[in-house]
């Protein structure tokens, strides 16, 4: 069946510090693939996402690229803040499917 | 503009007590609708989703239940509260297609004592 694995954190890191968290997942057919962010205390809030293969998605310095021959779609920034503390899920959706989530990867980034 | 509602924001419920947790969304018709929990280390079970009023699809088999009395509202409920339905609990409306997308609300954060 469907399905998302991603990188267990907590990922520690530095302020301005490059950030990759890992993503892949298991599909039939083609799915859309998603980053979504939740801060403290809030609901989910989408992040990025692609729909196709190649597709590169972005959003507050935020990158993550549609790979099917590795079936990934690792999230990146080159320079995180403290305000990019937050938990981070990646997500497909397929052929009208409820979205299936990974299990969240904590990010906390001090100055 | 298409909003979701969820609420409460929080709550503390005694074992065994019953639940509600209410969920509506504007700005749309005939939304797909659904329920998650957040549990700590086991990220997001979904629950429960309801393609139109009267339908619930059930993912998981639990001791909470779902209905859907409007088109555009979604309510999770549960006779008894057990410890182990402690957890964040969210609603999300989900348009599906060629740009699936979800929209989640604020999240309800129950803890059973």
């Amino acid at each position: 069946g469907n399905s998302v694995t991603q990188m267990e954190g907590p990922v520690t890191l530095s302020e301005e510090a490059f950030l990759t968290i890992n993503c892949t997942y298991t599909a039939t057919g083609y799915p859309s693939l998603f980053w979504y962010v939740q801060y403290p205390g809030e609901g989910l809030q989408l992040l990025l996402k692609a729909t196709k293969a190649d597709d590169k998605g972005s959003n507050k310095g935020f990158e993550a690229t549609y790979r099917k021959e590795t079936t990934s779609f690792h999230l990146e920034k080159g320079s995180v803040q403290v305000s990019d503390s937050a938990v981070y899920f990646c997500a497909l959706a397929w052929a009208g499917t409820a979205l299936i989530f990974g299990k969240g990867t904590t990010l906390s980034v001090s100055s | 503009s298409q909003t979701i509602h969820q609420w409460p924001a929080t709550l503390v419920q005694p074992v065994g007590s019953p639940l509600s947790l209410e969920c509506t969304v504007e700005g749309t018709s005939n939304p797909n609708l659904y329920w998650y929990r957040q549990a700590a280390g086991r990220g997001l079970q979904l629950l429960f989703y309801s393609v139109g009023i009267g339908q619930i699809s059930s993912e998981v088999p639990q001791n909470l239940s779902a209905s859907r009395p409007q088109d555009r509202q979604f309510i999770l409920s549960s006779k008894k509260l057990l410890l182990s339905d402690s957890g964040f609990y969210l609603c999300a409306w989900v348009i599906q297609g060629g740009q699936t997308e979800a929209f989640f609300g604020q999240g309800t954060r129950l803890t059973v004592v």
